[in-house]
């Protein structure tokens, strides 16, 4: 079956660091699933951050990016200067056809330093 | 603009208690509906959707249930709660492609 594989957390940097959450898939099911990262901030519930549905585009958000490349079949996540508000749990998931069924990682905790 | 309200927020139950859990999507007619869980540990995964009134898919066999009283009802339920049944479950809607938008959980415990 479909899987999703992100950097185990958690993961700590210091405020105006540079980020990087890698994010691979498997994708059996479908050639060229939708890719997504989604955020839980404390205290929240689970939003979308950034969408991407075409290998080889980038999708940003926040300051967030994150480009879908099929080849290496991966969706990292990354960020040039964290700051302390982006402390949250971030989960990469892709999209199964129009089920509404996403495959999800098991999330990676961010912890932003100050 | 579209909200999403889940109840309880949370919940501690015995084993062998019923269970009902809901969800109320307002500002959108005729939304596909989720039901997704995550085990303390564990990853989301998809349990039901439902594409319209009376019609639910199971996606996952969990001793759960569901079902789509209303156009923006979604409930989750079971007549016997097991420990495995503990974690955070999770609704969700989408306008009928697959971006999902979520509420913000119920957190079971099961004693």
């Amino acid at each position: 079956g479909d899987s999703v594989t992100q950097t185990e957390g958690p993961v700590t940097v210091s405020e105006s660091e540079s980020l990087i959450i890698n994010c691979t898939y498997s994708a059996t099911s479908i050639a060229y699933p939708n890719l997504f990262w989604y955020v839980r901030y404390p205290g929240e519930g689970l939003q979308l951050l950034l969408k991407v549905i075409t290998a080889g585009q980038k999708g940003s958000s926040r300051g967030f990016e994150a480009t879908y490349n099929k080849e290496t079949t991966s969706f990292h996540l990354q960020k040039a200067s964290v700051q302390e508000s982006d402390s949250a749990v971030y989960y990469c998931a892709l999209g199964e056809g129009n089920t509404g069924k996403l495959i999800f990682g098991l999330g990676t905790t961010l912890q932003v330093q100050p | 603009a579209q909200t999403i309200h889940q109840w309880p927020v949370a919940e501690i139950k015995a084993v062998g208690s019923p269970l009902s859990l809901g969800c109320t999507i307002k500002g959108k007619s005729s939304p596909n509906l989720y039901w997704y869980w995550q085990a303390t540990g564990g990853t989301l995964q998809q349990l039901f959707y439902s594409i319209t009134v009376g019609q639910v898919e199971s996606v996952v066999q969990l001793n759960l249930s569901a079902s789509r009283p209303k156009d923006d009802q979604f409930i989750l339920s079971t007549e016997k709660l097991l420990l495995s049944h503990s974690g955070f479950y999770l609704c969700a809607w989408s306008p009928g492609e697959n971006t999902l938008y979520f509420g913000a959980g119920t957190r079971l415990s099961v004693l």
